[in-house]
């Protein structure tokens, strides 16, 4: 069955740094997003991305943050200079229709991120 | 801007059905979906509604009353395996965006 993968699956990095986050979404599908959850809170929204362009993005995804599709299939996070804050479990999400239908995400396993 | 209430945690005992409660306040409004997510796991779809009504898939319904504001899960002939968290979310003001509530941790006892 088709699935969502990510890498790395757990990243420790020093506060400052850059760290990418990557992505194969399934590969039909259209639509993809990034959602980061933090231990034990909810799924929050960061970015949505369609036809190699961002299509909506949350508050959260400031100028520190930036996603990239640079191939057919890799869709990657970049977070620029690192905080403390950004410690979260990090889930790309795929989705064949977007907007039509239910809009299923398919999320992967996600990308654990701990800022030392 | 959007919220969404769900209860924080529930607890029931194997073969029980439980129901799990999301009202939402959003300025869109065009469905409403439910996510199950296992301790470590990626949060797996459920069900959609976009019209009032109940939708039926398996063991798991889900309803919606749009005028309400209120959505819920109901799970039936519960197993040990149920025990996760329920996220509801909404796909609010924008079509292709949706927004998750903070999850309902579900215990299932024997």
């Amino acid at each position: 069955e088709p699935e969502v993968t990510q890498t790395p699956s757990h990243q420790v990095t020093q506060m400052g740094q850059e760290v990418i986050l990557r992505c194969v979404p399934i590969s039909n599908h259209l639509y993809f997003y990034w959602y980061r959850q933090i231990l034990g809170q909810k799924v929050e929204f960061l970015v949505s991305f369609y036809n190699n362009e961002i299509s909506e993005k949350s508050e959260i995804f400031d100028d520190q943050f930036s996603v990239e599709r640079p191939d057919g299939s890799n869709f990657t996070l970049k977070i620029r200079s690192t905080k403390l804050e950004d410690s979260a479990m990090y889930f790309c999400a795929s989705s064949e229709l977007g907007g039509r239908g239910t809009g299923e995400l398919f999320f992967g396993e996600g990308s654990r991120l701990t800022v030392l | 801007g959007q919220s969404l209430e769900q209860p924080s945690e529930v607890t029931a005992v194997e073969g029980a059905i439980v129901q799990i409660n999301c009202t939402y306040q959003t300025s869109g409004f065009y469905g409403l979906s439910w996510y199950q997510q296992h301790d470590g796991g990626a949060p797996t779809f459920l069900s959609y509604n976009a019209l009032d009504g109940l939708e039926e898939t398996g063991r798991f319904s889900s309803f919606l009353s749009r005028s309400d504001s209120y959505g819920y899960l109901l799970l039936q002939e519960l197993q040990m395996k149920d025990s996760a968290s329920y996220f509801c979310a909404v796909r609010g003001d924008n079509f292709n965006k949706f927004y998750f509530g903070s999850g309902t941790k579900l215990n299932v006892k024997p």
